[in-house]
């Protein structure tokens, strides 16, 4: 069975401009998270959707947004890119929402360059 | 809030040696999970092991096993008779019951390099 797959891999943007991350979760997985890793860091929470609803979100700015869709895939969109939003952006995927013991399984990014 | 500390940034073995990679968490919440994953440089996050707040008894995995102990806060990792392929990051996290949200909170990794 596939895992969590992202596109794309690799992406170079310029400041100012917007992008969009997608990512297909595990078949039969209904949750979806996003994460930001910066260079040398852990990763970092921003977004948790379950059935096209957002049930969680970091500390991360309105510039950034996200949905899911019917089929539990999901896209992040990022407005205005800044320097610092330069990283390796991970979906993670799990069965359901709600139990605490719910194992989250990871794709393996997209990296964002923004010059 | 909660925050997952890995005072270990870099740590360099020869091949079969064992070693020990520290994890220290810190949260007000009675029940929580934590949880091991590996990230190899393909980018991807490997989970390893999940373990909840009520549950302090060691676990082994093959070369793998985990000290769990709620009275210091820790969830250490011991790799026995380490080889190359373990390279990698290694990411220590926590998530809590409490709260709408699921989010996993990770400590900052510890980057394990086994050298042949």
């Amino acid at each position: 069975d596939a895992g969590v797959t992202q596109s794309p891999t690799h992406l170079i943007k310029t400041r100012g401009q917007h992008v969009t991350l997608r990512c297909s979760p595990i078949s039969g997985h209904k949750s979806v998270s996003w994460y930001q890793q910066v260079l040398g860091q852990g990763p970092q929470f921003i977004f948790q959707y379950y059935e096209k609803e957002e049930r969680g979100r970091g500390n991360f700015p309105d510039r950034f947004s996200a949905r899911q869709f019917p089929n539990y895939s999901s896209e992040l969109n990022v407005n205005a890119l800044l320097l610092g939003d330069s990283a390796l952006y991970l979906c993670a995927s799990s069965l359901v929402f709600g139990y605490v013991k719910n194992i989250q399984y990871f794709g393996a990014g997209t990296r964002l360059s923004v010059l | 809030a909660q925050k997952v500390t890995q005072a270990q940034t870099e740590i360099s073995v020869v091949e079969k040696e064992d070693v020990t990679l520290d994890c220290v968490y810190e949260t007000r919440d009675t029940t929580y999970y934590l949880f091991w994953y590996k990230q190899p440089p393909s980018g991807e996050l490997v989970f390893l092991i999940r373990r909840n707040s009520f549950d302090e008894q060691n676990e082994i995995s093959g070369r793998y096993s985990w000290n769990f102990q709620k009275s210091t806060s820790s969830f250490n990792f011991t790799i026995t008779a380490s080889q190359v392929v373990d390279s990698a990051v290694y990411f220590c996290a926590l998530t809590l019951l409490g709260g709408s949200a699921r989010q996993l909170t990770f400590g900052s990794g510890t980057q394990l390099t086994v050298l042949p």
